[in-house]
């Protein structure tokens, strides 16, 4: 099993519609986790952190089932901007800090 | 806003010559470190710095490899004979003392090696 599994992508959505990135993780010691987006040739920027409890930030929800060992992030409302890369990042603190990028699963609304 | 800067934007070498990439990263943080992204692919966890001492790093960063403070700002990456496979952005990212561990991510620099 891969370190931390996305989706494999892309994803092909009409402009309004509600997107759902899923992602594993393998390590159970795993404490930290985010979702970055990554536009073309550009650097990973943070988007949100993701909590025990689920968080949400405007139009943006992210959720972590640590028995499943499972993180999703929902958009809803989708715009034209929202196309992007998005990245599940995990940080095991086992023993140092070990940061895993997933691969990255890609998002192009259309319009 | 603070923000992490990488110098150079595009380095062009050619293979088997040193390469210096250089990172400023927000002035208060205190947790440094050295991505790297080959085109098409994901990104790729190089070295942790922390204490001006290396605290982690992946399989990736073998001897040609090497990463020093010089002094209270710089945050530099050494590839000392690069390869073709070196290729690939590189993004430095600082984390800030608030334990949150949210990564701030330089603009990267493309190396290209001929």
């Amino acid at each position: 099993r891969k370190e931390v599994e996305q989706d494999p992508g892309p994803f092909n959505v009409p402009e309004g519609a509600t997107v759902a990135f899923n992602c594993t993780y393998s390590n159970s010691a795993s404490q930290s986790f985010f979702w970055y987006r990554q536009d073309c040739r550009k650097e990973p920027k943070l988007l949100m952190s993701v909590y025990s409890s689920g968080n949400e930030d405007g139009r943006f929800t992210a959720q972590l089932n640590r028995a499943s060992q499972y993180i999703s992030l929902l958009i809803r409302d989708s715009k034209l901007s929202d196309s992007a890369t998005y990245l599940c990042v995990v940080i095991a603190t086992n023993r140092d800090d070990k940061i895993i990028f997933g691969k990255g699963t890609r998002l192009h609304i259309l319009p | 806003e603070p923000e992490v800067t990488q110098t150079p934007s595009h380095q062009v070498t050619q293979m088997g010559q040193e390469v210096i990439l250089r990172c400023v990263p927000i002035s208060n943080h205190l947790y440094f470190y050295w991505y790297r992204q080959i085109l098409g692919q994901k990104v790729e966890f190089l070295v942790s710095f922390y204490n001006n001492e290396i605290s982690e790093k992946s399989e990736i960063f073998d001897d040609q490899f090497s990463v020093e403070r010089p002094d209270g700002s710089n945050f530099t990456l050494k590839i000392r004979s690069t390869k073709l496979e070196d290729s690939a952005m590189y993004f430095c990212a600082s984390i800030g003392t608030s334990g949150t561990k949210e990564q701030f991510f330089g603009p990267g620099t493309r190396l290209t090696v001929l």
